[in-house]
């Protein structure tokens, strides 16, 4: 049990460009779902923390308006890169817990690279 | 603030060889550790945790962490390393009595552990 599914796994676009990801917690239901960014051989950095039926909190240096959250129900959570930039290139990972207490479960992330 | 250190950014071992990756922790009040593994191109999967209870931790595919409280660490171990083993290790915590609805991780950075056939 605890599998979350994140899709696409893998985008190439134009700068300019919008790209959502969607993470899916597909066995459990997840009051809290997280978004972290990876850059190479570097660690997760956490981005914002998505809570079913309220607005996400993002992380201090995270720009809400370009990284838009929404976590329309306790198995669905959305990412989109709105006017995506080469810099904005990277690997993004999505996460689920049940609750508080339980582990953070993590989709097979999604490498996003803006052309 | 919360905080990992993993002091080893690589650890080679011989194939059959135990192993250990290291990890300190900094936190407010009682810990709550995680130990997840990353594949190349891959999300993070998790191992084990440790919340309360026996310090000694046993986790997924042969993984175990002790948990030492005095020197604030958890380190993972593997009596036996495999080849397949080969991945990059991360430790995370996060404080045990946060306020509701926190559920917020601290990663380490990172530790690649190359098991040498």
């Amino acid at each position: 049990g605890a599998v979350v599914s994140q899709h696409p796994s893998w985008v190439i676009c134009k700068s300019g460009t919008s790209v959502k990801i969607e993470c899916r917690s597909l066995d459990f239901q997840a009051t809290t779902m997280f978004w972290y960014r990876q850059f190479p051989k570097q660690s997760l950095m956490l981005m914002a923390t998505s809570n079913e039926g309220s607005k996400a909190t993002y992380e201090q240096g995270v720009e809400k308006d370009k990284f838009l959250i929404n976590h329309a129900s306790l198995t669905l959570s959305t990412l989109t890169v709105t006017s995506a930039h080469p810099e904005d290139s990277s690997f993004y990972i999505c996460s689920a817990a049940r609750d508080r207490n339980q582990p953070q479960h993590f989709g097979d992330g999604t490498r996003l690279s803006i052309l | 603030a919360q905080s990992v250190a993993q002091p080893e950014d690589q650890v080679n071992v011989a194939e059959g060889n135990p192993l250990t990756v290291k990890c300190t922790y900094s936190v407010s009040g009682n810990p709550y550790l995680f130990w997840y593994v990353q594949y190349p191109n891959r999300g993070l999967q998790f191992l084990l945790k440790y919340i309360t209870g026996d310090n000694l931790v046993k986790g997924s595919y042969g993984f175990e962490a002790e948990f030492n409280k005095s020197q604030t660490s958890f380190h993972l171990k593997k009596p036996s390393a495999l080849v397949s083993d080969s991945a990059l290790y991360f430790c995370a915590v996060r404080a045990i009595d946060v306020g509701a609805g926190s559920y917020q991780l601290t990663f380490g950075k990172g530790t690649k552990l190359s098991v040498i056939p």
